[in-house]
Formats: C-alpha cells, sequence, structure tokens
C-alpha cells in the first residue's frame, strides 16, 4: 500500500542555518505530495505541495521537489528563523483516493536564536 | 471566511462511554475527512464524506463511524470507548473531488479517556 517515510526528528538548528527535511514515499499510482506544518496547540496547514514529476512547489523560503525516480520530496529552506518551530508532516494523496491523505510521522523543528 | 471549526475542543470521557464530535467545514467545502492523530501512531486516516456519502475508510474498528449532513457538516462517533481511544482528533474539508484539492484542518478536539 501507499506510505510516507519521513527522516526522524527531533531536528534542533540555529537560526539562519540551512534545513533539509527528507521524506520518501511508496506509491502504486499518481500521488500528489504536500507538506504540512503544526504549530503547537493548532491544526495542520499546507506549506506547499507538488501534483507531477518534476514540479517546485515553494512558499514562504520552503521548497520541495517532487523526484519520481527516487520517490522523494524533501523540504528545503535556505534560513531558518525562530518562528519556524513547529512539526512538519509530508503526505501523500493518490488521485483515486478522493481526499484521503497518508500522512510521514513527523518531524519536529526546533530553531534557536 | 471561517475556517474549519471542531467542536467541543477538548473532551473527557470513561471506558465504555460514547461521544460525538462534530466538524463545521468552510463554506462551500463538500468534502469533510477525519484523522486520528497519536504521539505513537501519528497521523491516521479515518474516514472522508463527499455530498453526504462515505467515499473512504481507514482501517478503524466498525465502533468508530461517521456521518455528514446536507449542510456539510459532519460528525463522528465512537462507541464503547476504549483508553487507546485517547487522541486528537483533526477535520479537515476541501471543495473535494480531486486528490490534489488543499486540506483545510481545523484545530482538533481533544479526547481523553480515563
Amino acid at each position: 500500500g501507499n506510505s510516507v517515510t519521513q527522516m526522524e526528528g527531533p531536528v534542533t538548528l540555529s537560526e539562519e542555518a540551512f534545513l533539509t527535511i527528507n521524506c520518501t514515499y511508496t506509491a502504486t499510482g499518481y500521488p500528489s505530495l504536500f507538506w504540512y506544518v503544526q504549530y503547537p496547540g493548532e491544526g495542520l496547514q499546507l506549506l506547499l505541495k507538488a501534483t507531477k514529476a518534476d514540479d517546485k512547489g515553494s512558499n514562504k523560503g520552503f521548497e520541495a521537489t517532487y523526484r519520481k525516480e527516487t520517490t522523494s520530496f524533501h523540504l528545503e529552506k535556505g534560513s531558518v528563523q525562530v518562528s519556524d518551530s513547529a512539526v512538519y508532516f509530508c503526505a501523500l494523496s493518490d488521485y483515486n483516493q478522493g481526499g484521503k491523505l497518508i500522512f510521514g510521522q513527523g518531524t519536529e523543528l526546533s530553531v534557536k536564536p | 471566511k471561517a475556517g474549519v471549526t471542531q467542536t467541543p475542543r477538548y473532551l473527557i470521557k470513561t471506558r465504555g462511554q460514547q461521544v460525538t464530535l462534530s466538524c463545521s467545514p468552510i463554506s462551500g467545502h463538500r468534502s469533510v475527512s477525519w484523522y486520528q492523530q497519536t504521539p505513537g501512531q501519528g497521523l491516521q486516516f479515518l474516514f472522508e464524506y463527499f455530498s453526504e456519502t462515505q467515499r473512504n475508510k481507514g482501517n478503524f474498528p466498525g465502533r468508530f463511524s461517521g456521518r455528514q449532513f446536507s449542510n456539510s457538516r459532519s460528525e463522528m462517533n465512537v462507541s464503547t470507548l476504549e483508553l487507546g481511544d485517547s487522541a486528537l482528533y483533526l477535520c479537515a474539508s476541501s471543495t473535494g473531488g480531486d486528490s490534489d484539492n488543499e486540506q483545510f484542518f481545523g484545530p482538533g478536539t481533544r479526547l481523553t479517556v480515563l
């Protein structure tokens, strides 16, 4: 079945450091890929998405490229801020599965000043 | 536009009881999905409703059920509560139809089973 695997956290970085959170997936169809972010005490917010191979999603300085050949969708940011501290979830949805999202286990990011 | 709202935000129940959670989607959204979030299992899909019909179902026992009303509001019910049902229950709404639709999440209902 479809699945998503993320690098384990927590990840602790200093402000202005480079961020990479690895995400790989297994899917039988042609999934859309997403990164969601969850701030403490809140629900999830969509950070970015990509719907086909080689698409790059970007938002708020974050980027991720849909790599079909390596089945990956790694999240990157060139310079993190304290306000980026949150839990990040990689997710996929398959074209015939409607609104169903399959999530990775989440990666907690802590950015220190 | 108002976001996704969930009520109640916090709930404490005892084993064996049943509980009903409510979700009001964003106006115009026809799809509502429910997820269970726990530290051990992460985020797991429960079910999705679209235009009052269950469109997808996750791997949860029959104690977990849901429904959607004609105004797209949705409820989920858990009967015969177990300690392991303690979790954050999130609902998400979208315009529906396509798998690449953005899902908008509510703040969740924190259920504690004692």
